[in-house]
């Protein structure tokens, strides 16, 4: 079975661009979920979405969204980019989360703003 | 505000020593306990988890040790491998509403030298 698989898996963007990450959960699996990783705070959570729709969302600026399609692949959109968006960003899947929430990451998108 | 505070940042042990890395929670709702482990240029790996309502967990190498009175709980690598080096992330989540939300701690670097 594939694992969650992400593209690009790099980018380098200028302040003020926007930018869309991808993310294709493994099959069957509904729920995906966006986290950003930094050396100083860890892994942070952006948003989970299940089912196309956004259930749960972390404490991220309004420039920070995302959308899931009916396939479960998902999108995150940043807007008007900032130096400190520089992160790597990982998309996890998992079947429903529920009781036994075991979640598979993917390698992650490393964003680079300049 | 960190909810699950992790530590140490970094840790550096001999081949065949124990890296006991501790984790500590504040929200008592939290009712599942996982730990990652994450590679360079990959993204974090399930390890082992578990609930509160046991003590202790074995799975080959890797113990999680589990004091909920103290709210805290621990993971133990024993005979640990140079190809252990990796980051280990504790997290804590809560089921809410039919899902999880996850919240992570901030890593242990753990670098094992022959």
């Amino acid at each position: 079975k594939a694992g969650v698989t992400q593209t690009p898996r790099y980018l380098i963007k200028t302040r003020g661009q926007q930018v869309t990450l991808s993310c294709s959960p493994i099959s069957g699996h509904r729920s995906v979920s966006w986290y950003q990783q930094t050396p100083g705070q860890g892994l942070q959570f952006l948003f989970e979405y299940f089912s196309e729709t956004q259930r749960n969302k972390g404490n991220f600026p309004g420039r920070f969204s995302g959308r899931q399609f009916s396939n479960s692949r998902s999108e995150m959109n940043v807007s008007t980019l900032e130096l400190g968006d520089s992160a790597l960003y990982l998309c996890a899947s998992s079947l429903t989360g529920g009781s036994t929430y075991e979640q598979y990451f993917g390698p992650g998108t490393r964003l680079t703003v300049t | 505000q960190q909810q699950v505070k992790q530590s140490p940042q970094s840790l550096i042990v001999q081949k065949g020593g124990i890296p006991i890395i501790n984790c500590a929670y504040e929200n008592t709702a939290f009712d599942y306990f996982p730990w990652y482990q994450q590679f360079p240029g990959k993204g974090p790996a399930l390890l082992i988890a578990i609930r509160p309502d046991v003590s202790e967990k074995k799975e080959g190498r890797f113990t999680i040790s589990f004091n909920k009175s103290a709210k805290q709980f621990s993971l133990h690598i024993m005979d640990s491998q140079p190809g252990d080096s990796a980051t280990y992330f504790c997290a804590a989540s809560i089921g809410s509403g039919g899902y999880q939300k996850v919240t992570f701690g901030i890593g242990t670097k753990l670098q094992v030298i022959p």
